[in-house]
């Protein structure tokens, strides 16, 4: 099972939006409703932010959203804050053999 | 507030068996979720590794199937991981994580673990 693919990197001014790619197959992303989506800072364990594809965690801020459509599922972080700047991995149920596969992770800069 | 921590040998030597243990603090493990390892080699993505019920039922990556065991001990709040015959391509950081069907809702902070004579 080969891991999920995002784009290496993606930057935005505060305030702006940017839109994170996480495409896999239709045995993944495609075959299931159950895109996560982590971010990391540095030196830290990642944080649970979309689950579900699109729900957000108790906490987690209405900046951050998430869809899919085909075998494409997309994280977006609207009005961009300093703090957001970190890694951002997606993850997909995979069926019962493979059960989970993350993606390559996007590092989110904020200029 | 859910907290785990990994504990264990920062340091193994290769085809040894790398061990490491997750507590879990602020709830009880014997609740209706799974409790995963997941990986993260230096400067790379996630992998999981392998899920298990407090039960003892496990579900285990393909990739690792054929080196990796997990286990719980209900009575100390814990489950382990054991990974048998490593190589230097173990090298990583070891999280533990509550895992629901399809994400990992908490997480702990991380144990590096090198592979090295």
């Amino acid at each position: 099972q080969s891991a999920l693919t995002q784009p290496r990197s993606v930057s935005g001014s505060p305030g702006q939006s940017v839109t994170i790619s996480c495409t896999g197959t239709s045995s993944d992303v495609g075959g299931y409703n159950y895109v996560s989506w982590y971010q990391q800072h540095p030196g830290k364990g990642p944080k649970l932010m979309i689950y579900d594809v699109s729900k957000r965690p108790s906490g987690v801020p209405d900046r951050f959203s998430g869809s899919k459509s085909g075998n494409t599922a997309s994280l977006t972080i609207s009005g961009l804050q300093s703090e957001d700047e970190a890694d951002y991995y997606c993850c997909s149920y995979a069926g019962m053999y493979t059960h989970y596969v993350f993606g390559t992770g996007t590092k989110v800069t904020v200029l | 507030q859910l907290q785990l921590q990994e504990s264990g040998p920062g340091l193994v030597k290769p085809s040894e068996t790398l061990s490491l243990t997750c507590t879990v603090s602020g709830g009880s493990i014997s609740t209706s979720y799974y409790w995963g390892w997941i990986r993260q080699p230096p400067g790379k993505g996630l992998e999981w590794i392998g899920s298990i019920y407090y039960s003892g039922s496990t579900y285990y990556n393909p990739s690792l199937r054929s080196r990796v065991t997990i286990s719980v001990d209900t009575s100390k709040n814990q489950f382990s991981l054991k990974l048998s015959s490593v190589t230097a391509a173990d090298t990583a950081v070891y999280y533990c994580a509550r895992a629901t069907t399809r994400d990992f809702d908490f997480w702990g902070q991380g144990s590096l673990v090198t592979v090295s004579s």
